[in-house]
């Protein structure tokens, strides 16, 4: 059973409007949260992160919300372009405990130009 | 700054033979990482190392294993090759921010 879930495999949206990437998580020990962006033939790349004694993190154009009561993230990207397409994964960690991350199955966004 | 460097790239094997994926870092960070990505799968944990000299199973370890080689250096050896193998390996090094760098990946098919 997956601890990290990206429930939209793929996403699309007009170039200029705001992307929504979703993640849902079932573990309450979790307490860092990661986004990476990953290109074809590429390794993914660190986007952002938040810890649970946060709500918000904001980075330029992106911004991670957090709601630890109903266990999700989301990322949003403010506004998309089309060098924004990739698959991006969430990843959670209990690390006070000392636990490894756990990534979910990652979601396609595709920006149109 | 080259960060992560895997090789190969690519990767073809027969069901039963044996290969080293290579991974080195240029970072001077203490932990590194095996990961292995499969489509709707995210990427699973295989094999880490939180400093030199030590290793711990991931996720998935099964017909894997590794070598910290020195600070530096983490290989993943499959003995015995199986088309259940067949994946896209990452091999990452994580700092104090906890944020990991990842390589480029091996795409290693077996047949």
């Amino acid at each position: 059973d997956q601890q990290v879930k990206q429930n939209s495999p793929s996403l699309s949206v007009q170039e200029g409007r705001i992307s929504i990437l979703n993640c849902d998580y079932t573990n309450s020990m979790f307490d860092y949260f990661l986004w990476y962006k990953k290109y074809p033939a590429e390794g993914p790349t660190f986007l952002i992160s938040i810890s649970s004694i946060k709500d918000k993190n904001e980075d330029g154009r992106f911004t991670v919300f957090l709601n630890k009561s109903a266990k999700h993230l989301s990322l949003h990207i403010v506004p998309s372009q089309p060098g924004d397409s990739a698959v991006y994964f969430c990843a959670a960690s209990a690390r006070n405990y000392g636990q490894n991350f756990v990534f979910g199955p990652g979601t396609r966004l595709s920006v149109l130009p | 700054n080259a960060g992560v460097t895997q090789t190969p790239k690519f990767q073809v094997l027969k069901t039963g033979q044996s290969m080293t994926l290579q991974c080195a870092q240029d970072m001077n960070h203490n932990s590194m990482y095996w990961y292995r990505q499969d489509p709707g799968m995210g990427l699973r944990l295989i094999y880490y190392s939180a400093s030199e000299g030590t290793t711990d199973k991931g996720e998935v370890p099964n017909g894997y294993n590794v070598s910290r080689l020195n600070k530096r250096e983490f290989s993943l050896r499959l003995e015995s090759a199986a088309p259940s193998q067949t994946s896209v390996y990452f091999c990452a090094c994580m700092g104090v921010n906890y944020g990991y760098t990842f390589g480029s990946g091996t795409r290693l098919t077996v047949v």
